[in-house]
């Protein structure tokens, strides 16, 4: 079983806060990744690291900003969260190559009100 | 640019029933292929992939895949559902050239095992 974390798993909010959602890893991944899903769609990627010191923006785009300072710690932040912003957000990692799975972590399912 | 189309959004099947689940990918260069399975308030759960090699992928909980490089697909089956299997399924691909590490995700089906 992977072990990749995700915390919280639930969060409902209020417009203009500033939210962090938190994703760690004990794999010692290189790779790491943020989706956003919303009910019944696809999963979009939104942002992704490659290692230390390295983002990406992914293929859709999101107010979101994220950091990796350490290999293990992926947050992402929201610095004012909006009603648009509410969805399930999922972290993943996997380790460099293409052809590695991709982990999944269970997922934070955000609501802004 | 490579995409990954599931045509059926849900699929109903009763229990015992064989089920088959559809993934067509586009891509000009060779692919890794995966089957992911979603359950209800849960992240992605790797069910098989496809790196290279035989064509017919086994997986975990009985279920299997082919790859048709011609046909450009990678179906999921099962000979026989339980009703633990409603859950919502999705394939990726991943391009193999370095530097392309993505995955690209098809919608999802969502398959409902009935009793």
């Amino acid at each position: 079983e992977a072990d990749i974390y995700q915390t919280p798993r639930y969060l409902v909010i209020g417009t203009g806060k500033k939210i962090t959602l938190e994703c760690s890893q004990t794999m010692g991944h290189d790779k790491m990744y943020w989706y956003q899903q919303d009910p019944g769609m696809e999963l979009h990627l939104i942002h992704y690291s490659y290692g230390v010191n390295s983002t990406e923006k992914g293929d859709l785009s999101s107010e979101s900003t994220v950091s990796r300072i350490r290999t293990e710690h992926f947050p992402l932040t929201l610095e004012s969260a909006r009603p648009s912003h509410t969805s399930q957000y999922l972290c993943a990692s996997s380790e460099l190559g293409s052809y590695y799975e991709q982990y999944f972590g269970p997922g934070t399912r955000l609501t802004v009100t | 640019a490579q995409s990954v189309t599931q045509l059926d959004s849900q699929v109903p099947v009763f229990e015992e029933a064989p089920v088959e689940l559809r993934c067509n990918y586009s891509s000009s260069v060779s692919v890794y292929l995966f089957w992911y399975v979603q359950y209800p308030n849960q992240g992605l759960q790797l069910l098989l992939k496809y790196l290279s090699g035989s064509t017919l992928v086994k997986g975990i909980n009985g279920f299997e895949a082919e790859f048709n490089k011609s046909q450009t697909s990678f179906h999921l089956r099962k000979p026989s559902v339980h009703i633990s299997d409603t859950a919502e399924y999705f394939c990726a691909v991943s391009e193999g050239p370095p530097g392309t590490y993505k995955y690209i995700f098809g919608t999802g089906t969502r398959l409902k095992v009935l009793a």
